[in-house]
């Protein structure tokens, strides 16, 4: 299996410019779930998706943050307007269903908004 | 209410001494328990998981880490480091959640391997 897959890697922008972030999870699994990670805040828990339907969306920050799975195979977090403080490396993770299974991380996108 | 505690935020061997990363838990529930390491610039990969059978935990690398209830750690031990081992180490703790599970991560614990 090739892994949980993000696009793009690396991704600069200007400030107010849309930015969408892409996720590709692990074939099978049915939990899929967005991070983000920066130095100040460390790693945090943006949204959780079971079976396509977000579970938990505690932790998107505002309404400028949105996130889609529109099938089992694919999902987008995007931002719009995006700000300098958006800039961070933006972590997607699938895993099967039970308690037990791991979490399956990503390579991570990592966000500069200038 | 759930939580993780990772005691330390820096830890620093030598190359060939032991390490141990500590860490502690609160839960309602029997959870499950997950050491993941990132590498500098990398995602976070699994190093072990614990899943309410053996209490010590054998993962990738030579980690292992011992599940002890009654002291709510569950710690994670190498007897050797080696430079490769330089990373961030994260515990964390899954426990079912009306009908899905929640996790609940820790702040970290940057590794420092010296020469």
């Amino acid at each position: 299996d090739a892994g949980v897959i993000q696009s793009p890697r690396h991704e600069v922008t200007e400030m107010g410019q849309e930015v969408t972030l892409r996720c590709k999870p692990i074939s099978g699994h049915n939990s899929l779930f967005w991070y983000r990670q920066t130095m100040m805040r460390g790693l945090e828990l943006l949204i959780y998706f079971n079976n396509n339907v977000p579970i938990d969306d505690s932790g998107m920050p505002e309404d400028r943050f949105s996130a889609k799975m529109p099938n089992a195979s694919f999902s987008t977090l995007k931002i719009q307007p995006s700000e300098p403080r958006d800039s961070a490396v933006y972590f997607c993770a699938s895993r099967a269903g039970g308690s037990s299974y791991e979490q399956y991380f990503g390579p991570g996108t990592r966000l500069t908004v200038t | 209410a759930q939580s993780v505690t990772q005691l330390d935020s820096h830890v620093s061997v030598s190359e060939g001494t032991p390490v141990l990363l500590r860490c502690n838990y609160s839960s309602s529930y029997s959870p499950s328990l997950f050491w993941y390491v990132q590498h500098p610039n990398k995602g976070l990969q699994l190093l072990l998981k614990y899943t309410s059978a053996a209490t010590l935990v054998k993962g990738i690398n030579g980690f292992e880490a011992e599940f002890k209830k009654s002291e709510t750690s569950f710690h994670l031990t190498k007897p050797s480091a080696h430079m490769s081992d330089a990373a961030e180490y994260f515990c964390v703790v899954s426990v079912p959640l009306y009908n899905f599970n929640k996790f609940y991560f820790g702040s970290g614990t940057k590794l420092n391997v010296k020469p």
